[in-house]
């Protein structure tokens, strides 16, 4: 597609639930990112894709979450046993190569309630 | 490795006055840098980018960066700020294997 799109937009879900976000990526970009946007507060790296590579998990905040991507397509990030402190916009970006900057797809806000 | 370190949280200008937003890179390679615009409530929009032509960088709404490796700095600046500049700026910093590295963003305020 034109952009990365990520959905839902927006979820809410109830406290210990699992979720699952998604990240379409603009077609033939290798390198995907998932962010983590806590109200009011700077990116927070959770994971990084890069083309068929081992991916960089040292984002990840503990084993409740995990992402998957295959090849250079879609990404899943997966939030086990949702918590509170879990609530935060979850971003998705992807680059063909890292020089022309990352784009960023609009964003899934979680509210764990 | 590669970093960058964006100089204050929070910038309050008076509309029509210089917009400066300061960001030093770290990078063991030549880097690739990067500003984004967040406005309120809304997704990162690339702002301008440095990929080793021209040292000083024009972007949109009027924004330009100046590359300086003495320095090591890639602030961002506006002649003159709007009310509309309001929102957060990250800088950002890219090296091989195509990582990318965000500053942790500085909040601008125009004042009326």
């Amino acid at each position: 597609g034109a952009g990365v799109s990520q959905s839902p937009s927006n979820k809410v879900t109830e406290k210990g639930k699992d979720v699952e976000l998604r990240c379409d990526p603009i077609s033939g970009h290798t390198a995907l990112y998932w962010y983590r946007q806590r109200l009011g507060q700077g990116l927070e790296f959770l994971i990084y894709f890069q083309g068929n590579s081992a991916p960089d998990k040292s984002g990840l905040p503990s084993d409740r979450f995990s992402a998957e991507r295959t090849g250079e397509s879609v990404s899943t990030l997966t939030i086990q046993r949702t918590q509170q402190e879990d609530s935060a916009v979850y971003l998705c970006a992807s680059s063909v190569d890292g020089k022309g900057g990352y784009t960023f797809g609009s964003g899934t806000r979680l509210t764990v309630v | 490795a590669q970093s960058v370190t964006q100089l204050g949280s929070h910038v309050s200008v008076s509309e029509g006055a210089l917009v400066l937003l300061r960001c030093n890179y770290s990078s063991s390679v030549p880097p690739y840098l990067f500003w984004y615009v967040q406005y309120p409530n809304q997704g990162l929009q690339l702002l301008l980018k440095y990929t080793s032509a021209a040292t000083l960088v024009k972007g949109i709404n009027g924004f330009e960066a100046e590359f300086k490796k003495s320095e090591t700095s890639f602030h961002l600046t506006k002649p003159s700020a709007h009310m509309s500049d309001a929102a957060e700026y990250f800088c950002a910093v890219s090296g091989t294997r195509n990582q990318f590295y965000f500053g942790t963003g500085t909040s601008l305020t125009v004042i009326p």
